[in-house]
Formats: C-alpha cells, sequence, structure tokens
C-alpha cells in the first residue's frame, strides 16, 4: 500500500492561467474523490468517480472545473481561467468499491494565485 | 440540511491531561461516522470508523464514541505528538461531508 500520491504538491500561478493537478489513488481501490480545503475549514467534496465513470459533482464545480480518470486510474483535476478564490488546497481521496469504505487521502495540491 | 458541526474549534491542553472532542451531527440517514487527523500541510489521515449509536472504537491514547446526534473523541493522557487537527465528517450517498475541525495542541 504506497498511499495516495499527488502532484504537484504546490502550484503557483498568475490569474487567467490554465492549471492541472494528478492523482495516482492506491492501486486497488475502484473510487477516487477530489475535494477542496480552505484554512480553518474541513474538506468539501468536489467530484467522485467509480472506475472511468465521474457520477457525482459538487454543484461548487463552476464550468472551469473539469475532472478526468481515463481507464479508471490515475485522475486529473483542470482549472481553466484561474481566479482569486480558487486559491485552496486541492485534495484527492481513494477508497474500496464497497459502501461506506474509508477514503483514504493523499497530501494534496496546494495552489496560490497571484 | 444535513451538516456535521465540531466544538471546540481550538482546544490547548497540557501533556497528560485527558479532555474529549465533540462532533454534533445532522443528518437524514447516517451511512458512517468517521475522524480523521490532519497534520500541517498533510492531507487527511483515517482514525476510525463508527456505523451505529453505542459503538465504540480505541487506538492508542483515542477513543471514538458514537450516539444518534453526536460523536465523541476521547484523548487519555496526551503527548505533544497528539497535536493535530481532528476532522470528523459523515458518510452521505458517496461523498464526506466534513466538520471544520478541532485544533488540538498538547503542551509538554
Amino acid at each position: 500500500d504506497t498511499g495516495v500520491s499527488q502532484n504537484p504538491r504546490h502550484k503557483i500561478t498568475k490569474r487567467g492561467q490554465n492549471v492541472t493537478f494528478r492523482c495516482d489513488p492506491i492501486s486497488e481501490h475502484n473510487r477516487l474523490y477530489w475535494y477542496r480545503q480552505t484554512l480553518g475549514q474541513g474538506p468539501e467534496f468536489l467530484t467522485y468517480f467509480q472506475n472511468e465513470a465521474q457520477l457525482e459533482k459538487s454543484r461548487l464545480l463552476s464550468d472551469r472545473f473539469s475532472a478526468e480518470r481515463p481507464k479508471g486510474s490515475f485522475s486529473t483535476l483542470e482549472i481553466q481561467r484561474t481566479e482569486q478564490g480558487d486559491s485552496a488546497m486541492y485534495l484527492c481521496a481513494s477508497s474500496k468499491g464497497q459502501p461506506n469504505q474509508p477514503q483514504h487521502f493523499g497530501d494534496g495540491t496546494r495552489l496560490s494565485i497571484l | 440540511e444535513d451538516q456535521v458541526t465540531q466544538s471546540p474549534e481550538a482546544l490547548r491542553l497540557q501533556e497528560g491531561e485527558s479532555s474529549s472532542l465533540n462532533c454534533s451531527y445532522t443528518v437524514s440517514g447516517l451511512r458512517g461516522l468517521f475522524w480523521y487527523r490532519q497534520d500541517p500541510g498533510k492531507g487527511p489521515e483515517f482514525l476510525f470508523t463508527l456505523y451505529s449509536a453505542g459503538e465504540e472504537k480505541e487506538k492508542e491514547r483515542l477513543k471514538a464514541t458514537l450516539t444518534k446526534k453526536e460523536s465523541f473523541l476521547h484523548i487519555t493522557a496526551p503527548k505533544p505528538e497528539d497535536s493535530a487537527t481532528y476532522l470528523c465528517a459523515f458518510q452521505g450517498a458517496q461523498k464526506l461531508v466534513f466538520g471544520q475541525g478541532t485544533r488540538l495542541t498538547i503542551n509538554p
């Protein structure tokens, strides 16, 4: 069990630029989740995949956000035309397919918008 | 609306001083209550899952309990390395819904 891996760990970009983050889940986990966390708050759900299918998206996920999980393995989260309010920690988690299995988190990508 | 509230927001204890953190929830159907520990700059680390009222789980100096309306994380004789933010979350249909966390500091 090598854990959930996220890259990059930090990203600094100018407002208006596009950014892409990558998440590699635990190998036997078929569920993958993206969350966003701001300072002093708990993580907020963004979207969820089961294998390669994106099954749920939060209303927090505006049209500028898109997530993919080709072939049901790693996932990418892209933010287009970044805004100041996008500055946050973006967390990825994975879990086994059975109901109510605990989600295991990576250490996140911290995004700073200049 | 389903929600989770944690108290206190911050707690400072002396080493060895036991205490409890509270997580109260209002959900239409609880599928699981999760406790996580989060260190600065890191992702949440899974601690416990509780599924039904009356259930208890223990790990080292930590014990989690669950009633119909709230969960407690009891910390017995804490050490400085227990300092972290403790998050509780309930399982919605698929996603976790988190509280805002309790920031715990243990002074030596």
